[in-house]
């Protein structure tokens, strides 16, 4: 089973809103990632998980929050989101690190309004 | 530090042409290289990866990519173009031990009938 899951595939809330994006892996990975990607842009990073401790934070707002409550699931919590936060959110994992192959979940798509 | 250029972001083919989409990159250190497909509303998927064994590298649905240390590209092929390649394509780059994949601007693949 080589799939990455996330719910909601939609998801529309308004900049007052608390709504959480969730991620689920089976294949035993270790290593999992938060990217935003913007129409016709490529995705950026934007949280990793390493052994279910965040390692890497990419100057993200705080107004998005990673959780990792054990290997195999991830979630981001957002909350006070602003319209420019709308894109495309995509899960991804891998055995390792970011050098090993991703593999990536359907994506969130995010409207703030 | 990392970077890759994807030459061209709009490709153009006849069915059945061939399929020539550019990635040149830059790196300090031997790089990975990735090739991902996202097709509209869906997440990424890996259609090959070079880490540095066989400088040839095949992939998914037909498609290969082959490592030029001296020209620093990894340019992704296909002989034949089929309508369902219609995509957009991601070139990607990491290093061992790194804290980042690095991804290209992409670049959309039509495919003529």
């Amino acid at each position: 089973d080589t799939e990455v899951t996330q719910t909601p595939k939609h998801l529309v809330m308004g900049m007052t809103n608390k709504k959480s994006l969730k991620c689920e892996q089976h294949m035993g990975h270790r290593a999992m990632y938060w990217y935003k990607q913007k129409a016709k842009k490529p995705p950026e990073l934007m949280f990793v998980y390493s052994y279910e401790k965040l390692s890497i934070n990419e100057s993200v707002p705080s107004r998005f929050s990673p959780e990792c409550p054990n290997s195999s699931l991830l979630n981001l919590h957002l909350h006070a989101l602003q319209p420019e936060d709308s894109a495309l959110y995509l899960c991804a994992s891998s055995q390792e690190g970011l050098s090993d192959t991703q593999y990536f979940g359907p994506g969130t798509r995010l409207t703030v309004l | 530090a990392q970077s890759v250029t994807q030459l061209g972001s709009h490709v153009s083919v006849s069915e059945g042409a061939l399929v020539l989409l550019r990635c040149n990159y830059s790196s300090s250190v031997p790089p990975y290289l990735f090739w991902y497909v996202q097709y509209p509303n869906q997440g990424l998927q890996l259609l090959l990866k070079y880490t540095s064994a066989a400088t040839l590298v095949k992939g998914i649905n037909g498609f290969e990519a082959e490592f030029k240390k001296s020209e620093t590209s990894f340019h992704l092929t296909k002989p034949s173009a089929h309508m369902s390649d219609a995509a957009e394509y991601f070139c990607a780059v990491s290093v061992p031990g790194a804290n980042n994949l690095f991804f290209g601007t992409g670049t959309r693949l039509t495919v003529i009938p």
